[in-house]
């Protein structure tokens, strides 16, 4: 199985509210990333977990902020976003994060539009 | 400063002829290089890497790339395109910086291909 899930597909939410967004890979992955995309542009790193741990933060917003309650698990809850935070939004995950060589597997995204 | 360059907005072939896909790169150190796929509304598929050996990679769906160390190249290519390879194609190179190895993406090449 060489799928990552990210749940919900779609999220509209306003700049007062506050959302999760969730993460899933069953690969035996241990790392685990959140990455930005806006429309036609390359992907954004945002943060990177290492064996259920934060190890990068690429000075995201503390509006932001990420979860890895387990190894196959990873959540961005959100709060109080602005309108220019609407974009998709990519988790990826890979054997491991200090290896180079490693491709990422990349989930489907959830698409977010912050009115 | 270390980074990968994809030269062309927009690629057009027509069904059937070979395809090219170009991508250059700036790294110190031995370059570890990944070509990524994205169709609308989806993630990002892998396709291929090189970390060392043998310089023309194959990869996922009759797609390789050629590594040319002296050119600091990566080009991808397809000997006969199909309309179902219209997508996003990105390339990316893994980089080591603040301590951590990390993913930069090229601005993507748009590949359109035409029956």
């Amino acid at each position: 199985d060489t799928e990552v899930t990210q749940t919900p597909k779609h999220l509209v939410m306003g700049m007062t509210n506050k959302k999760s967004l969730k993460c899933e890979q069953h690969m035996g992955h241990r790392a685990m990333y959140w990455y930005k995309q806006k429309a036609k542009k390359p992907p954004e790193l945002m943060f990177v977990y290492s064996y259920e741990k934060l190890s990068i933060n690429e000075s995201v917003p503390s509006r932001f902020s990420p979860e890895c309650p387990n190894s196959s698990l990873l959540n961005l809850h959100l709060h109080a976003l602005q309108p220019e935070d609407s974009a998709l939004y990519l988790c990826a995950s890979s054997r491991y994060r200090e290896r180079g060589g490693d491709e990422q597997y990349f989930g489907p995204g959830t698409r977010l539009t912050v009115t | 400063a270390q980074s990968v360059a994809q030269p062309e907005d927009q690629v057009n072939v027509a069904e059937g002829n070979p395809l090219t896909v170009k991508c250059t790169y700036s790294v110190s150190g031995n370059p570890y290089l990944f070509w990524y796929v994205q169709y609308p509304n989806r993630g990002l598929q892998f396709l291929l890497k090189y970390i060392t050996g043998d310089n023309l990679v194959k990869g996922s769906y009759g797609f390789e790339a050629e590594f040319n160390k002296s050119q600091t190249s990566f080009h991808l290519k397809k000997p006969s395109a199909l309309v179902s390879d219209s997508a996003l194609y990105f390339c990316a190179v893994r980089v080591f910086s603040g301590g951590y190895n990390k993913l930069i993406f090229g601005a993507g090449t748009r590949l359109a291909v035409h029956p």
